[in-house]
Parts: structure tokens; sequence; C-alpha cells
């Protein structure tokens, strides 16, 4: 079955370069996703890669893709205290009709000054 | 940016009760989704809705769980006789076409006590 491992927490230092890590099992993901969830909210859509790319860069963030080590990583440059929230990683299996996502446990990334 | 509202923020109700969680999806999106995240586990997949009927469900979405589309906006979940179990955080989500990124809701939070 499809399974989704991220580290559960990073902390890093404001003005640094963030990296999150994330592992999934399906190779036949169509998508991933790296979702954001501040504390109270839902989960906003940061970015997505479709799985026949390597890289796609969007403003300070730059998701990397090894589909041979199915590995995902997000990168956050300049990470400011925004960004403290808890970042899933999400494979996407499309059924011929409709996708379902399969998350990981999400990873807690906590700024410090 | 349009957005995906779900009503009510926090649901309390008592075990054997019936609740209906609501969703208003992203008007010109025509797949709809719930997820649900137990405190402290993973958003985990109940079931995906498109033209009127369910595309697939997780093994969670049992007999006890029904979904629908009242009317040209609403996409409702219904527990019908909740357990203690069921308490968590659901999300419901939607999307333009059933490959594409889906978009979460804030979120309703279900006790049951």
């Amino acid at each position: 079955g499809e399974d989704v491992e991220q580290s559960l927490f990073l902390s890093v230092r404001e003005g640094d370069s963030s990296v999150i890590n994330c592992t999934y099992t399906d190779s036949s993901s169509t998508y991933l996703y790296w979702y954001k969830q501040e504390p109270g909210a839902g989960l906003q859509l940061l970015t997505y890669i479709f799985s026949n790319m390597d890289m796609k860069q969007d403003q300070r963030l730059t998701v990397l893709l090894n589909k041979k080590d199915k590995h995902l990583s997000l990168r956050i440059a300049d990470t400011q205290t925004g960004d403290s929230a808890i970042y899933f990683c999400a494979e996407s299996l499309y059924t011929g009709t409709a996708s379902k996502l399969t998350f990981g446990t999400g990873t807690r990334l906590q700024v410090t000054l | 940016e349009p957005e995906v509202t779900q009503t009510p923020s926090h649901q309390v109700t008592q075990m054997g009760q019936e609740v209906i969680l609501r969703c208003v999806p992203i008007s010109n999106h025509l797949y709809f989704y719930w997820y649900r995240q137990i405190l402290g586990q993973k958003v985990e997949f109940l079931v995906s809705f498109y033209n009127n009927e369910i595309s697939e469900k997780s093994e969670i979405f049992d007999d006890q769980f029904s979904v629908e589309r009242p009317d040209g906006s609403n996409f409702t979940l219904k527990i019908r006789s909740t357990k203690l179990e069921d308490s968590a955080m659901y999300f419901c989500a939607s999307s333009a076409d059933g490959n594409q990124p889906q978009h979460f809701g804030d979120g309703t939070r279900l006790s049951i006590l």
C-alpha cells in the first residue's frame, strides 16, 4: 500500500534555509504535494510537482523530486518566523476517476530568532 | 482567491447521535473529497465524489458514513450514529478535475462525548 514518511521536527534560525524531506512508496504517483498547516487552520496548498519533473521553483520555495529514490524535498530560502508551521508531504494516486492523497505525518518547522 | 469553506468549525455531539458536516467547495470545481485527521495521526482519505456519486472510498468509510450534494453548492458528510473514535478533524477538499490539485477547507473539529 501507499506510505509517506517525513521527519517530525526541524528547527532553523531566521534567515537560514530550511529543507524538509519526504519519502514515498508508490511509483505510480502522478503529483506530489506540499501543504502547510498553521495552528488551528486548515491545509494550505503550498506547491506541487508533476511526477515527470525533477525540480520546481516558486519564489522562496524549491521542490526537488528524485523519482528513482522516491524522495521529495521542500527547500524554503530565507526562512521567516511566519514560516513556522507543520508541513505535509502528500502523494496523489489517480484512480481514473479521481485522485486520492496519501499524507505523511507532517514536519513541524520551528523558526528561531 | 476562491476557497473551500466548512461549517461548523467545531461540533460537539453525544455518542450515538447523528452529525452532518457541511462544506461549500470552490464554485467551478467538480470533484469533492473528505479526509479526517485523528489527533496526533496522519490525514486519512475517506471518500471522493464526482457526478453525484462516490468515486472511491476507504475502509474507514463504512455504512455509518454517507455523503451528499443536496444542492448546487453544498457537499455534506453524515455520520449516522457517532462513536467516540469518530472524534477527529474532518477536512473537505475540492478540485477542478480528478487529477488536479485538491484545495482544502479549514476543517471541522468533531468531538464525541
